[in-house]
């Protein structure tokens, strides 16, 4: 079975730019989640879709955005980039989510860096 | 304020020696987990929680809900052990994840 996928692995952005970033989950997983890592606030929380819908949000702006297609793959869009916004970008799927307290199981990430 | 905290930050063992992280969270959970990151980036989950006590080869988890803490131990520790080990919570409000900064482990040979 492959596990999660995300693409691109890495890029390079400008300031004010916008990047899309896509995570393909294990096949039958209907939830993914995603999480923004960086060396000064470590790991966190930016959204979980389920079957389409949004399920939860972190504390993020509005610049952040996401969506989840029939197929479950889901994409992940950052606007008006700034150069904070540089972080690795990870996707996680499960089979039906945080509510049941499914094991979840991580992309290898995308690495952000916005100059 | 950081919902869950870690200790230790950093933690160097030598080859064989037994390993404790610990985790205490102030927000009320559905459940636990525990993370391992390799360098590069890589998440694994190694176990999920939500009561009690699990095992999965050399290690073991726990977590105590009424004192909200939890431990992940290493039975004879090995150099491929060496990686960040992260804490994560599942409020049960909001269904938002909460993670701790982590532990990084060196197992020297």
């Amino acid at each position: 079975k492959a596990g999660v996928t995300q693409t691109p692995r890495y890029l390079i952005k400008t300031r004010g730019q916008q990047v899309t970033l896509s995570c393909s989950p294990i096949s039958g997983h209907r939830s993914v989640s995603w999480y923004q890592q960086t060396p000064g606030q470590g790991l966190q929380f930016l959204f979980e879709y389920f079957s389409e819908t949004q399920r939860n949000k972190g504390n993020f702006p509005g610049r952040f955005s996401g969506r989840q297609f029939s197929n479950s793959r889901s994409e992940m869009n950052v606007s008006t980039l700034e150069l904070g916004d540089s972080a690795l970008y990870l996707c996680a799927s499960s089979p039906s989510g945080s509510r049941s307290g499914n094991t979840i199981y991580f992309g290898e990430g995308s690495w952000l860096t916005v100059v | 304020k950081n919902e869950v905290e870690q200790s230790p930050q950093n933690l160097t063992a030598q080859e064989g020696e037994f390993i404790t992280i610990n985790c205490s969270y102030s927000v009320g959970i559905s459940a636990l987990h525990w993370l391992q990151q390799h360098p590069g980036g890589g998440i694994v989950s190694l176990f999920m929680l939500s009561s009690g006590k699990k095992k999965h080869g050399r290690l073991i988890a726990t977590i105590n809900i009424q004192e909200k803490h939890s431990s992940l131990h290493i039975t004879a520790s090995h150099p491929r052990d060496s990686a960040v080990y992260i804490c994560a919570v599942l409020s049960n409000t909001g269904n938002q994840f909460y993670f701790g900064t982590g532990t990084s482990l060196t197992v020297i040979p």
